[in-house]
């Protein structure tokens, strides 16, 4: 099946410092998504990308869909401790009816107040 | 409020026991999903329902049976044939292709 490659795996950082994530995958997505998962809750979708090269925000985040179709990143500035938890990336090739999402293994973000 | 229900929060498993978890929603999606989390694996799917009365199998379907009676419910059988069910599993529903799915707060399932 397809594969994403999500790095890095766990990041400790610094309130207030800048964060950036990525995704790689072997094959083309036409759409990407992003989501943030908090300790024993379903994840919560961020941002969703549907065109090659597309940069979308909302508030602090900004994620782009790669030119390639093949990756996407997403960016959090000034980070807070909230923004703690695991961030996953997630490609859909939506041909005919098909909806599945391949997701990658996530980055778990800490951030020391 | 619109959403995703799942139930029960925690759940227990008997050696050779059949248990059910719940997932309802109210946002009139057509397709639903179910999905195994566990730790540093990412979501794994299960099974996936696009119609009423209609599903198919997911990466790891083997030890679980799923129905699509109705559009709002999609219920997840973890089965004795499941050797390995303790995991975190989440219900996810979506409206049309391309649009995003979102998820319930997953049900936790531990071996007693």
């Amino acid at each position: 099946g397809q594969q994403l490659n999500q790095s890095p795996q766990s990041m400790f950082i610094q309130e207030g410092e800048d964060v950036s994530m990525n995704c790689t995958s072997s094959s083309i997505f036409n759409t990407w998504l992003w989501y943030k998962q908090d300790p024993g809750e379903g994840p919560v979708l961020l941002i969703a990308l549907y065109k090659a090269g597309e940069l979308t925000s909302n508030g602090r985040l900004t994620a782009q869909f790669g030119i390639t179709r093949k990756d996407s990143f997403l960016n959090i500035s000034a980070s807070i401790p909230s923004d703690v938890g695991i961030y996953f990336c997630a490609g859909q090739n939506s041909g005919g009816s098909n909806y599945k999402l391949t997701f990658g293994k996530g980055t778990l973000l800490t951030v020391n107040p | 409020d619109g959403g995703i229900t799942q139930s029960p929060k925690y759940l227990f498993r008997k050696e050779g026991q059949n248990v059910t978890l719940s997932c309802e929603q109210n946002l009139n999606h057509d397709a639903m999903y179910w999905y195994r989390q566990d730790p540093g694996q990412g979501l794994r799917l299960i099974y996936y329902s696009q119609i009423v009365n209609d599903f198919q199998k997911g990466d790891i379907a083997e030890g679980y049976s799923v129905s699509r009676e109705k559009k709002e419910s999609f219920p997840l059988t973890v089965t004795s044939a499941q050797k390995n069910p303790t995991a975190f599993y989440l219900c996810a529903s979506s409206n049309r292709v391309r649009q995003p799915q979102h998820f319930g707060d997953g049900t936790r399932l531990s071996i007693l």
